[in-house]
């Protein structure tokens, strides 16, 4: 079976990094697309990018130069940093596997931007 | 971006009725290759989204036949038959025809 599951920390300090791990078992991220996406208070969902089986990324221009993902095939992982955050990156992240949709989930892990 | 825009935001259906949720879009999703990428997710309480629809109208693996999806180009619909408790949450669309993907606003499922 597929699982995805989220570790990183829950609070970052304005202007610093966030950076958070999904950890994959059951299959290979070096098949599919890889996502992460975040939910903020209230409904408000937003996908925010993904690594391809190849490596290859594409991301939400809204975040402009601050969002990388990567991976590490080796450990069946992949990583997402945003950089120079603030309160209003304060949501709830989940990583996904895309294949015909975001088909399996993460638990997701609240992340909470404050000084 | 496309915005994809969901109405109702709330709805209030008795156990055992029906739900109708509307995900218009403001461009079409018909992608170069003609298919149309437009997904429907629920998220219950307390778990991760988790997906009923893809793109359109296919059921993903385990989900029952009460739910349906139809539509085309920029208005779809997802129907809900014979409504359980275990349906209730936030539904949201999502199109990933248009860099960047973009999901609807939710419509949030509760028991009258």
């Amino acid at each position: 079976e597929v699982q995805l599951q989220e570790s990183g920390p829950g609070l970052v300090k304005p202007s610093q990094s966030l950076s958070l791990t999904c950890s994959v078992t059951g299959y290979s991220i070096t098949s599919n697309y890889w996502g992460w996406i975040r939910k903020f208070p209230g409904n408000k969902m937003e996908w925010m990018g993904y690594i391809s089986y190849s490596g290859s990324t594409s991301y939400n221009p809204s975040l402009k130069s601050r969002i990388s993902i990567t991976r590490d095939t080796s450990k069946n992982q992949f990583f997402l940093q945003l950089n120079s955050v603030t309160t209003e990156d304060t949501a709830t992240y989940y990583c996904a596997r895309y294949s015909t949709g975001f088909d399996y989930w993460g638990q997701g892990v609240m992340v909470t931007v404050s000084s | 971006d496309v915005v994809l825009t969901q109405t109702p935001v709330s709805l209030l259906i008795s156990l055992g009725g029906q739900a109708s949720i509307s995900c218009r879009s403001s461009q079409s999703l018909v992608h170069s290759n003609g298919n149309t990428y437009l997904h429907w997710y629920l998220q219950k309480p307390g778990q991760s989204p988790q997906l009923l629809i893809y793109q359109v109208s296919n059921r993903f693996s385990g989900i029952p036949d009460r739910f349906s999806g139809s539509g085309s180009g920029t208005d779809f619909t997802l129907k809900i038959s014979r409504v359980e408790p275990e349906d209730l949450g936030v539904y949201y669309c999502l199109q990933r025809t248009h860099n960047p993907w973009t999901f609807g606003g939710g419509t949030k499922l509760e028991l009258k």
